[in-house]
């Protein structure tokens, strides 16, 4: 079994706020990191497909960096706004298996 | 388009009961995943299906677990026997199914919560 973690587990910032969670993974046989948004009540959203060290992802306000030789990925929300708050997912794909983390939750509060 | 349904959304059943769980994936997607998230864990991998090759069951924590794929499409999970730590929401997912290179995009149904009382 691999071992994905994130960190921190949960986060509360205030409205306005950037903020940045980190997962770590196994650095060998890289397939891909996925990010996932998973709202209460609803699916989890993907977010970022990482495939390429040193790749850089940006949607709006939030973004990825990733590190496969060290095994890191960081996600950041610029800004955050109440609309963020969600438990954030990374998965780590090896071949054709994803081993996800426990999620950081995030609250933002207006 | 359509996504990724489950049916049903939720469902209580007594211990020692069978229960079947049942996904609908995104029409085209070659690729089925089925995933569980116990209270306070992460999504733990169960089976992953591809076309029309033999599945990956190695996630199934039992021999009172299976799953089946018809036609390519629809799967159903079934739980033989349930007990009360197999309570979970049961999360299905599809991707279009390209291995090369790992960006191939998963995308998730609603869930199935799962109570054995």
């Amino acid at each position: 079994i691999l071992n994905v973690e994130q960190s921190p587990q949960s986060l509360h910032v205030q409205e306005g706020d950037s903020t940045n969670f980190t997962c770590s993974f196994p650095s060998s046989n890289f397939y891909a990191l996925h990010w996932y948004r998973w709202e209460t009540a609803k699916s989890p959203e993907a977010l970022f497909v990482m495939t390429l060290n040193g790749d850089e992802k940006k949607k709006g306000r939030i973004s990825a960096t990733l590190n496969t030789k060290e095994g890191y990925s960081y996600l950041y929300i610029k800004g955050s706004q109440p609309e963020d708050s969600a438990t954030y997912l990374c998965a780590f794909r090896n071949f054709n298996k994803f081993y996800f983390g426990s999620g950081t939750k995030l609250n933002v509060k207006p | 388009g359509a996504g990724v349904s489950q049916s049903p959304s939720n469902k209580v059943t007594e211990k020692g009961k069978d229960v079947e769980l049942r996904c609908d994936p995104i029409s085209g997607h070659t690729a089925l995943y089925w995933y569980r998230q116990s209270l306070g864990q992460g999504l733990e991998f169960l089976i992953y299906f591809q076309g029309n090759s033999a599945p990956d069951k190695s996630g199934l924590p039992s021999d009172r677990f299976s799953a089946e794929r018809t036609g390519g499409s629809v799967s159903t999970l079934t739980i033989q026997r349930t007990q009360q730590e197999d309570s979970a929401v049961y999360l299905c997912a599809s991707s279009l199914g390209r291995t090369s290179g790992g960006g191939d995009t998963q995308y998730f149904g609603p869930g199935t919560r799962l109570t054995v009382l």
